[in-house]
């Protein structure tokens, strides 16, 4: 299959850290990226090619990737990361799957 | 500053042709192995990808959905064009627009637009 697959909820307290998977067949050949979306917002890439973060994005982001598992890690959870994310990969050379999305909260 | 804008219809009726346009700026479609994808939210869920065209032609289409839809450019004017034939009130979403930088080519959109939300309904 080449479906992606994210928990649809993760609960984190300010100041955690928070973990959230991606997984899918054969996703270890691929790379992995992380969007960041708030409400009313568009997507905003966090990280890319599974480990690398864009320039502007806080430190506590990061990323990792092992067997058919990505995951995105935010470590000291700010209530401004309450967001949903949504992870990203190409399916083949040419084709592109999103993960169904994981709502993060911070409380 | 690079920018992407979708523009089109609001409203369509079912069973119409739905034409999206995105106008770039700050870069040029014509560099590189640089792409740009058209990508679609329904209201409350998540992502879905629909096509990309790269600055050398090259096309893909999602496999639901291949039938009904045609990318093009128009490096002169900057835009990326999407038709999608047939439209069905499940079709409703933002449909964005992304931007596939040559440095990251086939692994991430570095921009998106702000989206255009499409309603389906007669």
């Amino acid at each position: 299959s080449d479906e992606v697959t994210q928990p649809p909820s993760v609960s984190v307290s300010p100041g955690q850290t928070a973990s959230i998977t991606c997984s899918g067949d054969k996703l270890g050949d691929k790379y992995v990226c992380w969007y960041q979306q708030k409400p009313g917002q568009s997507p905003v890439l966090v990280i890319y090619q599974d480990t690398r973060r864009p320039s502007g994005i806080p430190e506590r982001f990061s990323g990792s990737s092992s067997g058919n598992t990505a995951t995105l890690t935010i470590s000291g959870t700010q209530t401004m990361d309450e967001a949903d994310y949504y992870c990203q990969a190409w399916k083949s050379s040419s084709d592109v799957v999103f993960g169904g999305g994981t709502k993060l909260t911070v409380l | 500053q690079v920018t992407l804008k979708e523009s089109g219809p609001v409203l369509v009726k079912p069973t119409e042709t739905l034409t999206l346009t995105c106008t770039v700026s700050g870069f040029s479609l014509t560099n590189g192995r640089l792409g740009v994808s058209w990508i679609r939210q329904p209201p409350g869920k998540a992502l879905e990808w629909l096509a990309h065209i790269f600055s050398n032609g090259e096309k893909s289409y999602s496999t639901s959905l291949k039938s009904r839809l045609t990318v093009s450019k128009d490096t002169s004017k900057s835009q990326v064009v999407l038709n999608m034939t047939n439209m069905d009130p499940v079709d409703t979403a933002t449909y964005y627009c992304a931007r596939i930088p040559a440095a990251l080519a086939g692994t991430a959109y570095d921009y998106w637009g702000q989206g255009t939300l499409v309603t389906v309904s007669s």
